[in-house]
């Protein structure tokens, strides 16, 4: 198995609480991701990053920031957590961005996120 | 059109049949893809990867028709074990991130 935790596993948090999830690798691939799956809707990529100080949006990144100051972890904050954040939250990596080999990607265990 | 589209099932099937899921997609550039397995509450696990238009792993069969732009997973010989949910994940477009399918959720009973 990739080597892939994140932390915490599970957290209840109140509305207008910030929220920060962490996920961390041991495999030094170069490109991160955040992802919240919910059903109906499958995974849903919130933002990714492609080196360290280097990261973009998804499709579904309102409401959320990350950041990324070692290859090795990758944080999302949810500033002011709301209750339509209540989701299983994955993080994944991958050696590559292109098509053609190493643009697999492992994920971690989750977070499950429940905001009252 | 949605960028994935995938049966949500569950397709129910008895030990030793084979079956067979469809994803269909729009917007590709490549022709690598993926199929992950997903357990209940568990992270998706990546079941096959294919850089050309199919891959046989034992009883699994994975295959592009870009024409029809669809992608297969065939499971021969079902096992109670391959209950779970397939995710597929077609060729991506051009902006190369991945898309994800919704998922097949394959019930194999005894």
């Amino acid at each position: 198995d990739a080597g892939i935790t994140q932390s915490p596993r599970h957290k209840v948090t109140e509305t207008g609480t910030p929220v920060t999830l962490r996920c961390h690798q041991t495999e030094n691939h170069r490109y991160m991701y955040w992802y919240r799956q919910d059903p109906g809707h499958g995974l849903r990529l919130i933002h990714y990053s492609y080196g360290v100080k280097d990261t973009d949006k998804g499709e579904v990144s309102d409401g959320y920031s990350v950041s990324r100051s070692k290859t090795e972890d990758f944080l999302l904050t949810l500033e002011s957590a709301t209750s339509s954040q209540t989701s299983v939250y994955f993080c994944a990596i991958s050696e590559s961005l292109l098509a053609g080999g190493g643009n697999e990607q492992f994920f971690g265990p989750g977070t499950r996120l429940t905001v009252l | 059109r949605k960028e994935v589209e995938q049966d949500p099932g569950p397709f129910n099937v008895p030990e030793g049949a084979t079956v067979a899921f469809n994803c269909t997609y729009s917007n590709s550039a490549s022709q690598s893809f993926f199929w992950y397995r997903q357990d209940c509450r568990k992270e998706p696990k990546l079941l096959m990867s294919v850089y050309s238009s199919g891959n046989e792993d034992g009883r699994f069969t994975a295959q592009l028709n870009r024409a029809s732009q669809y992608i297969s997973l065939l499971i021969r010989d079902s096992k109670l074990s391959d209950s779970a949910t397939y995710l597929c994940v077609p060729p991506p477009g051009s902006s190369y991130k991945l898309i994800f399918g919704s998922g097949t959720r394959l019930l194999v009973r005894p």
